[in-house]
């Protein structure tokens, strides 16, 4: 199946820990993009890449490093994970360009107890 | 004054009914309009896609834009217990691989 897949699902883990989301997409996307949707549901973007470079790096602490290894990967690595780091992380990808819809994966929901 | 606002609802219709939902956009600029819907506990799905001003028409749904009025909407005709969920509008303001989302509107179609 052609799609946006991320991994895990489900992610719990204690403040402090450091923790790694994996995306992948089959859609021969060149862009990949990583979104925040907080408990009130905003959608909020903080990195996306192009091409393994990184093109947009939103207001976002430096304990969340994205890496792209090429075009159809783009993993999301948080350091001392702390309570407010707690949301809905979805992957994304798109083609270059302003008329290019985004395709979400299925989102990774993280719980920092 | 937020880039991208939504009437964050419920919004609630009988079944067989038209919905109507509104978005307004900060930046003059944007050129490219989407709408996405996410069901609870979901991922967002793309709707529908629109670019110029006017009406574009895809089954039950209908975009609309007046880039004037910065404004841009979705109409759901026989809305169905199947189209209750939150629906997202996105706004591209320029920079080509940049969506700016809206809050979202959780729709409610009642039996």
């Amino acid at each position: 199946d052609t799609a946006v897949s991320q991994t895990p699902k489900y992610l719990v883990t204690q403040m402090g820990n450091d923790k790694s989301i994996k995306c992948e997409q089959n859609l021969g996307h060149d862009t990949m993009y990583w979104y925040k949707q907080d408990s009130k549901k905003f959608l909020k973007i903080m990195f996306s890449y192009n091409n393994k470079e990184l093109i947009i790096n939103e207001t976002v602490p430096n304990r969340f490093s994205p890496k792209s290894p090429d075009k159809a990967h783009l993993n999301l690595h948080i350091n001392s994970l702390e309570l407010g780091d707690s949301a809905v992380y979805f992957c994304a990808s798109s083609f270059t360009g302003k008329n290019s819809p985004l395709h979400f994966g299925n989102g990774t929901r993280l719980t920092v107890t | 004054q937020k880039e991208v606002e939504q009437n964050s609802g419920p919004l609630s219709v009988p079944e067989g009914a038209i919905a109507s939902l509104n978005c307004t956009y900060s930046d003059r600029g944007s050129q490219s309009f989407f709408w996405y819907r996410q069901y609870s506990g979901k991922s967002p799905e793309l709707i529908m896609s629109i670019y110029s001003n006017g009406d574009k028409e895809d089954g039950r749904f209908t975009a609309q834009l007046n880039k004037a009025s910065q404004y841009v909407s979705l109409l759901i005709r026989d809305s169905q217990p199947s189209d209750s969920a939150t629906y997202l509008c996105a706004v591209n303001a320029g920079t080509a691989s940049k969506l700016t989302f809206g809050t979202g509107t959780r729709l409610q179609v009642t039996l």
